[in-house]
C-alpha cells in the first residue's frame, strides 16, 4: 500500500519550453501533496504544498508563476515548469499524504529534469 | 522553526557490522520524527517513524530508532548491516498533521564486503 508514482521518470527539454510532471497516489486518496526539489548530493527542499481543489502554498523564494501546481483530484497533482532554463535542471520529488492517515508522507520515485 | 542535523556526511561499515546513524533535531513542541532511505536516482522510502509512545521504534528492513527527548536525538540503528543497505539516509522532523517536513542533509552509507 501507499504507493506514489511520478511521470515521467526523466525528461530532457530545450530552454524556454514548459514541462509537466505528474504525481499520483495509486492506492489511497491524498488531499495534500508536496513538491520537493533535490540538487545533486543535497537534501530535499520543499517547494510547495498542494491541496486538492485549492491554490498551492509556495515556500519562500519559490516562483509560483514559474512552477505551476495543479491538484485537480484526490489522486493527482501536477507540477509544470514554465519557460524552463538550465538552472531548473534538478531532481523533482513529490510526496502524498494519505487522507485517512495524515501524519506520514509517502514519496514518489522522482523525476530527473534536464534543460538544455 | 524546526531543523535537523545529521552530523555524519559519509559512513562506511563492513557487512555484518552494526550501524548507528545520528540525527539531532530542534523543535519547540513534540516532534514527529522520520527516517527515510534513498537509493541512487530513486525517491524516498519510509523506514520508520515516531509520533508518541514507546521511544524505541521498529521499522522495516531490520532498522530501529530511539527517541531521546533529553538529547533531542533520534538515532537510527541496525545490528547487522547488509550490502544492500548502502544508500542515502535522511532524518526528518515534521509538525503535527503531516504538514511540511524538514530534512537533514543526509548520511551516505557505504558497505564494505
Amino acid at each position: 500500500g501507499a504507493v506514489v508514482s511520478q511521470h515521467p521518470s526523466w525528461v530532457i527539454c530545450k530552454s524556454g519550453t514548459s514541462v509537466k510532471i505528474e504525481c499520483r497516489s495509486l492506492d489511497f486518496q491524498a488531499t495534500t501533496m508536496f513538491w520537493y526539489r533535490q540538487f545533486p548530493k543535497q537534501s530535499l527542499m520543499l517547494m510547495a504544498t498542494s491541496n486538492e481543489g485549492s491554490k498551492a502554498t509556495y515556500e519562500q523564494g519559490v516562483e509560483k508563476d514559474k512552477f505551476l501546481i495543479n491538484h485537480a483530484s484526490l489522486t493527482l497533482s501536477t507540477l509544470t515548469v514554465t519557460s524552463a532554463h538550465p538552472e531548473d535542471s534538478s531532481f523533482y520529488i513529490c510526496s502524498a499524504r494519505d487522507s485517512l492517515f495524515p501524519d506520514t508522507q509517502y514519496f514518489g520515485p522522482g523525476t530527473r529534469l534536464t534543460v538544455l | 522553526a524546526q531543523s535537523v542535523t545529521q552530523p555524519d556526511i559519509h559512513i562506511t561499515v563492513s557487512e555484518g557490522a552494526s550501524l548507528e546513524l545520528r540525527c539531532n533535531y530542534s523543535y519547540g513542541a513534540t516532534p514527529y520524527l522520520f527516517w527515510y532511505v534513498q537509493s541512487p536516482g530513486q525517491g524516498l522510502q519510509l523506514l520508520l517513524k515516531y509520533f508518541s509512545g514507546d521511544t524505541l521504534v521498529q521499522g522495516i528492513k531490520g532498522f530501529e530508532a530511539e527517541f531521546k527527548r533529553s538529547q533531542s536525538s533520534f538515532n537510527l540503528r541496525k545490528p547487522s548491516v547488509h550490502w544492500s543497505d548502502a544508500a542515502e539516509y535522511f532524518c526528518a522532523v515534521g509538525t503535527g498533521g503531516g504538514n511540511k517536513l524538514t530534512f537533514g542533509t543526509g548520511t551516505q552509507l557505504k558497505v564494505e564486503l
